[in-house]
């Protein structure tokens, strides 16, 4: 069965640092997509950042980026420079190539210290 | 409009009365997602339809829910005889082609309906 864990229910970072959020995933599949999402208290989900497994390169979007080791079946998540608006619910999503069903893990609360 | 729109936001009913909950996708898109979100849980994956078909139902969790899109455009989401387990928050998603065949394909979401059922 294909499934997606975020160990860390919740994080705390103080404004202006690091922080990395946890991901793993179970897949027999070669051919993959993995995202992050940020869901803040308005409900909606906001793509954050997308890898695609057959990239070896990790992705980045400006002060987001993934350490992305397909071997360890991992994928987390890096916020550099945290801000207040980065406060919100993250979660790890994943999808095969020849599906559009996302499978979602958990969810990780970040909060973010002023 | 600019993004899904999905009403009611919120929406309490009781215990076995039927409720409808709607999905505006951004104008054009022609892939239409279902998801329901528990407390404390990701989303999980309700229906999908292309276009008016619905391609994929297996997510239904039984034959109370059924979910329409009779002009490919706006989606219904509809529930029978309400059950507690069924309050939820219910999102909604669209995309501009099916995000399969090598296509990373960005979902855009609602800002979901919460369901509570007394």
């Amino acid at each position: 069965a294909q499934t997606v864990t975020q160990s860390q229910p919740e994080m705390s970072v103080q404004e202006a640092e690091t922080v990395t959020l946890s991901c793993t995933y179970d897949t027999s599949e070669s051919d993959y997509y993995l995202f992050w999402y940020k869901q803040p208290p308005s409900r909606q989900m906001i793509l954050v950042i997308r890898q695609e497994a057959y990239k070896q390169q990790n992705a980045t979007e400006n002060r987001f980026s993934v350490n992305f080791q397909k071997a360890a079946k991992s994928f987390s998540l890096k916020i550099s420079d945290s801000q207040l608006g980065d406060a919100a619910m993250y979660f790890c999503a994943y999808r095969v190539d020849s599906n559009y069903q996302l499978i979602w893990g958990a969810g990780t609360k970040l909060i973010i210290k002023p | 409009g600019a993004g899904v729109s999905q009403t009611p936001s919120n929406k309490v009913t009781e215990k076995g009365k039927y409720v409808e909950l709607r999905c505006d996708p951004i104008s054009g898109h022609t892939a239409l997602y279902w998801y329901r979100q528990s407390l404390g849980q990701g989303p999980e994956f309700l229906i999908y339809f292309q276009g008016t078909g619905a391609a994929d139902d297996s997510g239904l969790p039984n034959d109370r829910f059924f979910a329409v899109r009779p002009e490919g455009s706006v989606s219904t989401l509809k529930i029978q005889r309400t059950e507690r387990g069924d309050s939820a928050v219910y999102l909604c998603a669209s995309s501009p082609r099916p995000v399969t065949g090598g296509r990373t394909g960005e979902l855009f979401f609602g800002e979901g309906s919460r369901l509570t059922v007394l």
